[in-house]
């Protein structure tokens, strides 16, 4: 099994519908993040928890929320989906320690609004 | 201005040569450095880290940063067809106090391709 896993992988929904993507992961990190990527535009970070009661707003959160329901589980909400929000998003995982750098990522899903 | 800016490319290069990706940033409270490579249909990998300025080398791999240009790359060389993916830039500020690193922010990607 992956260390991080996100579902689904991918999804087309309507404008105006309500979406929920998933992500868990068995890696035993505090801190998860969620981010969208554009071509042209790289990772951008929606929402980062760094632990079960730590939720942060990154830099694109509007339109988005999120629940963080345990350590292993991070979810994404889109609560009225528009079609800008298509996208690939991705979760990730960290422990922040500078003696393990770097986050490890779910393969993502592919999000269309139409 | 985007906190960090990355070369875009496309780069397209033959196989045995040496490939350039670089990032330049603004936030001068940058301390870690790393660079991902991202698959088609994958999530992005971790490739090389690094904390302060110089070089790091890790096989054909070598990272350099200058803190004082705020300026980052990475060099590949005798590239192989197996390194055609994007390559994203990323970095962090070091909290406070501690040896933690925060969120990372990412370099917009450059996509590789390595012909045999």
């Amino acid at each position: 099994d992956a260390d991080v896993t996100q579902t689904p992988r991918n999804r087309i929904t309507k404008t105006g519908k309500r979406i929920m993507l998933e992500c868990s992961q068995t890696k035993g990190h505090d801190r998860m993040y969620w981010y969208r990527q554009d071509p042209g535009l790289g990772l951008r970070l929606i929402y980062y928890s760094f632990d079960v009661k730590d939720i942060n707003k990154g830099e694109i959160s509007d339109g988005y929320s999120v629940s963080r329901q345990a350590q292993a589980k991070f979810s994404l909400s889109l609560e009225s989906a528009i079609p800008n929000q298509t996208a690939l998003y991705f979760c990730a995982t960290s422990d922040g320690q500078s003696s393990n750098y770097g986050y490890t990522f779910g393969s993502g899903t592919r999000l269309t609004v139409v | 201005q985007k906190e960090v800016e990355q070369d875009p490319g496309p780069l397209s290069v033959p196989e045995g040569a040496i490939v350039s990706l670089n990032c330049t940033y603004s936030n001068s409270a940058f301390q870690y450095f790393m660079w991902y490579r991202q698959y088609s249909r994958k999530g992005p990998e971790l490739l090389m880290y690094t904390y302060s300025s110089g070089n790091k080398e890790d096989g054909r791999f070598t990272a350099q940063v200058d803190k004082s240009s705020k300026y980052i790359s990475l060099f590949i060389r005798d590239s192989q067809p197996s390194d055609s993916a994007t390559y994203l830039c990323a970095m962090s500020v070091r909290y406070a106090g501690g040896t933690s690193y925060g969120k990372l922010t990412f370099g917009q990607g450059t996509i590789l391709t390595v012909h045999p």
